[in-house]
């Protein structure tokens, strides 16, 4: 099976833009995750969907949306970016296990 | 507020030695322990789970030890290898609420040949 896989691979984008990524998740997964991760913070959770709604979300402002297509894939926006934004996004798809497989992520720099 | 603890934030350890990295947890509904391994550039992967319903998991040369009772978790890595060499984060999850992982702010492991 094809692994989780994440679109672009890097951005540079800057403060004030909305930037959208996106994510295909493996296989027959349903439940895509999305995470933040930077040196100072680590990995934090975003949100997940399952089946098309929001499930979870973490506590990061309104600016981070996502959403997910009847075929799984999923994807994430950020509007008005700051330069705190910077970061590597990951995402990871689960099986009904919770297994979580993460994607390459994509790396955002806000300049 | 970091719901799951890790130390060390770094470790370097001899080629053919044990890496311990060891993990805390306050919330007592978490119920999945998953050990991530991430090379850079790369997104972490899956290395070895563990449900509190078992005091020890062993997959090859990884080790996970629970303690239910101390809310603790820890990974051993036995036979160290350079190839090994990477940054490791613990997780916790509550599968009941879906796949909302907390994360441990990572190991940085270097293993000297």
């Amino acid at each position: 099976k094809a692994g989780v896989t994440q679109t672009p691979r890097y951005l540079i984008k800057t403060r004030g833009q909305q930037v959208t990524l996106s994510c295909s998740p493996i296989s027959g997964h349903r439940s895509v995750s999305w995470y933040q991760q930077t040196p100072g913070q680590g990995l934090q959770f975003l949100f997940e969907y399952f089946s098309e709604t929001q499930r979870n979300k973490g506590n990061f402002p309104g600016r981070f949306s996502g959403r997910q297509f009847s075929n799984s894939r999923s994807e994430m926006n950020v509007s008005t970016l700051e330069l705190g934004d910077s970061a590597l996004y990951l995402c990871a798809s689960s099986t009904p296990t919770e297994t979580q497989y993460f994607g390459p992520g994509t790396r955002l720099l806000v300049l | 507020q970091q719901q799951v603890k890790q130390s060390p934030q770094s470790l370097i350890v001899q080629k053919g030695g044990i890496s311990i990295i060891n993990c805390a947890y306050e919330n007592t509904a978490f119920d999945y322990f998953p050990w991530y391994q991430q090379f850079p550039g790369k997104g972490p992967a899956l290395l070895i789970a563990i449900r509190p319903d078992v005091s020890e998991k062993k997959e090859g040369r990884f080790t996970i030890s629970f303690n239910k009772s101390a809310k603790q978790f820890s990974l051993h890595i036995m036979d160290s290898q350079p190839g090994d060499s990477a940054t490791y984060f613990c997780a916790a999850s509550m599968g009941y609420t879906g796949n909302q992982f907390y994360f441990g702010t990572g190991t940085s492991l270097t293993v000297i040949p």
